[in-house]
C-alpha cells in the first residue's frame, strides 16, 4: 500500500546551520507530495507542496523537489532559526487518502 | 476568519461510555477528515467525506462512525470507547480533495480509562 517514510528523529541543529530532513515514499500512481509542520500545542499546517515529478515546493526558506526517480521529498532549509523549532511531517496523497509520515522533531538551539 | 474547530479540546471518559467529537469548518470546503495522532506512528487517517453523505473509510476505522449530513460538520463518533483509543485527533478539511491543502482543527486530546 502506499506510505511514507521520514527521517527519525530527533534532531537538533544550532541557529543558522543547514537542515535536511529526508522523506522517500511508495505509491501506486501519481502522488501529490506534501510537508506539513506542527507547532507546539498547535494543529498542523502545510509548509510546502508539489503534485508533480520535479516540481519544487518553496515556502518561508523551506524548498522540497519531488524525485520520482528515487521517490523521495527531502525538506531542506539553508539557515534555520530558534522559530523553526516544530515537529515536521512528510505526507502523500493518493485517490482520496492522505498518508502521513511518523515526524522528525527539530529543535534549533541559539 | 477562516477556520476548522473542534469541540471538546479535552476530554476524559470511561469505557463504553458513547462519546462525539465535533468538527465544523467555514470555508464551504467539500473534503473532510480525521486523524489520530498517536507517538511514533505519525497521523493516521481514520474516516474521510467527499462531500455530505459521502463517506469512507481511511487507514483505521475500527471502533468509529462518522456522518456528514451537512456541508460544514463531521461528528467523529466512538460508539464504545476502549482504551486504545486514547489518542489526539484531529479533523481537517480542504477545498476538493485529499490532493489540496488540508486545514487542521487545532485537536482534541481523549483520555480513555
Amino acid at each position: 500500500g502506499d506510505s511514507v517514510t521520514q527521517m527519525e528523529g530527533p534532531v537538533t541543529l544550532s541557529e543558522e546551520a543547514f537542515l535536511t530532513i529526508n522523506c522517500t515514499y511508495t505509491a501506486t500512481g501519481y502522488p501529490s507530495l506534501f510537508w506539513y509542520v506542527q507547532y507546539p500545542g498547535e494543529g498542523l499546517q502545510l509548509l510546502l507542496k508539489a503534485t508533480k515529478a520535479d516540481d519544487k515546493g518553496s515556502n518561508k526558506g523551506f524548498e522540497a523537489t519531488y524525485r520520482k526517480e528515487t521517490t523521495s521529498f527531502h525538506l531542506e532549509k539553508g539557515s534555520v532559526q530558534v522559530s523553526d523549532s516544530a515537529v515536521y511531517f512528510c505526507a502523500l496523497s493518493t485517490g482520496n487518502q492522505f498518508y502521513f509520515g511518523t515526524g522528525t522533531s527539530l529543535t534549533v538551539i541559539p | 476568519e477562516a477556520q476548522v474547530t473542534q469541540n471538546p479540546r479535552y476530554l476524559i471518559t470511561v469505557t463504553g461510555k458513547k462519546l462525539t467529537v465535533t468538527c465544523s469548518q467555514n470555508m464551504n470546503h467539500e473534503y473532510m477528515s480525521w486523524y489520530r495522532q498517536d507517538p511514533g506512528l505519525g497521523l493516521r487517517q481514520i474516516y474521510y467525506s467527499m462531500n455530505v453523505e459521502v463517506t469512507d473509510k481511511g487507514d483505521v476505522p475500527e471502533g468509529y462512525k462518522v456522518s456528514r449530513k451537512e456541508k460544514r460538520n463531521f461528528p467523529l463518533i466512538l460508539e464504545s470507547p476502549s482504551p486504545n483509543q486514547t489518542s489526539l485527533y484531529f479533523c481537517a478539511s480542504s477545498l476538493s480533495s485529499s490532493q489540496e491543502t488540508q486545514y487542521f482543527g487545532p485537536g482534541t486530546r481523549l483520555l480513555v480509562l
